[in-house]
């Protein structure tokens, strides 16, 4: 079946040094991925998406990188900061024949050491 | 402006209990959807509602109902709560189906 994976469960990143979070994934239908940011006791909030026919996605301190040849996505956080520190997500949403469901990745946890 | 609104925000039930769990959303947004998220895991779809009088099954339906009451409400139920239910549920709503989701703060439930 389809999967959406996770490298590392944990990372610990030092106050001010960029964050890498990786992905890796099984299905090549897929229109776009989507990166999630969780914290404590809230619900996901949505980070930066690319579409598959994307390499590169740059938003406010972060850059979603896709290598469609491997079937990775990463999410690199610039200067990371204490707010930072949350469960972070990779999800894919399908594409054709009218789905467009989201499947998860398990989630990374980042902390964020002052 | 309060996005997605769900109730309550914990509950604990017996085996064989049922219960509902209601979410609504002041957004105006078309689809609305449930998920479960459990320890370690990714979030997973247990049913959506493309538009409203629509509902559709997602990954993990069984043992779940669900009903779109108004274009705002999309209540979750447990008929006969299980300790597998035991998980926190996720209500979410985009404008349209396919774009982005944006979530309440989840339900936390146990079923003893």
């Amino acid at each position: 079946g389809e999967s959406v994976g996770l490298h590392l469960p944990t990372l610990s990143v030092q106050e001010g040094d960029n964050s890498i979070i990786n992905c890796a994934y099984s299905n090549s239908a897929s229109d776009y991925f989507i990166w999630y940011k969780q914290e404590s006791g809230k619900g996901p909030q949505f980070i930066i998406d690319i579409r598959s026919n994307m390499d590169k996605r740059q938003g406010q301190r972060v850059t979603v990188l896709l290598n469609k040849t491997v079937k990775h996505l990463s999410l690199q956080i610039a200067a990371t900061q204490p707010g930072d520190s949350a469960v972070y997500f990779c999800a894919r949403r399908e594409s054709g024949a009218g789905s467009y469901q989201l499947t998860f990745g398990k989630g990374t946890k980042l902390s964020v050491i002052p | 402006n309060a996005g997605v609104t769900q109730t309550p925000k914990f509950q604990v039930l017996k085996t064989g209990q049922s219960m509902t769990l209601q979410c609504a959303q002041d957004m105006n947004h078309n689809s609305m959807y449930w998920y479960r998220q459990d320890p370690g895991m990714g979030l997973r779809l247990i049913y959506y509602s493309a538009s409203e009088g629509t509902t559709d099954k997602g990954e993990v339906p069984n043992g779940y109902n669900v009903s779109r009451l108004n274009k705002r409400e999309f209540s979750l139920r447990l008929e006969s709560a299980a300790p597998s239910q035991t998980s926190v549920y996720f209500c979410a709503s985009s404008e349209a189906w396919g774009q982005e989701e944006y979530f309440g703060a989840g339900t936390r439930l146990s079923v003893l």
